[in-house]
């Protein structure tokens, strides 16, 4: 079972642009994660966000949850080629036993 | 520097082979969980651990068991590995059960 869901599944823009993604999810929640994957390597973790807080920053990373929408989006600013990845949402599965994940957005950021 | 370290990078095996995935981590972290990888699919949950000796199923336990034995490893088996186990493994551990999760650069398995 797959709680959240990114969207758009593939975004390209240039290095500088800023890069929006979003997830939603299908029941509540304690926390939302974003988690960070280069190609072929392992998830790294980017961010978390409690359900009772509304936004967050992290350096170029800002996140926001709207738990009455069932959603979070993650926007990188002032992207670089560094940035190219696929990021991917987690949250609970069910009564806080385990991480569920969506299946990611992949990201290409051109020079 | 914290870290989750499978035992392969990349996995050749025979149909119908018992392989083991080992994980270790060196957090002292209590939660550990085994991810296989598929292009289109995400990451899916096969099987995760609270405790030594404790194991839970996740959404796609056919086909595989887990070991835990001690805190810092963790263990998948893939009984009589099939084609259709082909994927990418990825192991993690967390403090909490849903917190911040250290992932392993994965294991690669290809089973012909």
């Amino acid at each position: 079972s797959q709680q959240g869901e990114e969207d758009p599944q593939a975004l390209s823009i240039q290095e500088g642009e800023n890069a929006t993604m979003n997830c939603s999810y299908k029941t509540s929640i304690n926390n939302l994660q974003w988690y960070r994957q280069n190609s072929g390597r392992g998830l790294v973790h980017l961010i978390l966000i409690r359900s009772n807080e509304r936004e967050k920053h992290s350096g170029r990373l800002r996140v926001t949850l709207d738990t009455s929408k069932k959603s979070s989006s993650l926007l990188i600013t002032a992207s670089r080629a560094a940035d190219t990845a696929s990021y991917f949402c987690a949250t609970d599965r069910k009564a806080g036993t385990a991480l569920i994940f969506g299946k990611g957005t992949t990201l290409s950021v051109s020079s | 520097d914290v870290k989750v370290t499978q035992s392969s990078r990349y996995l050749v095996k025979r149909t119908g082979e018992k392989v083991f995935l080992e994980c270790v981590q060196d957090m002292d972290h209590e939660n550990m969980f085994w991810y296989r990888q598929d292009p289109g699919l995400g990451l899916r949950l096969i099987y995760f651990s609270y405790d030594v000796k404790m194991k839970e199923k996740g959404d796609i336990p056919e086909g595989y068991s887990v070991s835990r034995e001690k805190k810092e490893r963790f263990s998948l088996i893939l009984e009589s590995a099939s084609t259709n186990q082909t994927s990418m493994y990825l192991c993690a551990s967390s403090f909490s059960p849903t917190g911040e999760a250290f992932f392993g650069q994965g294991t690669r398995l290809t089973v012909v």
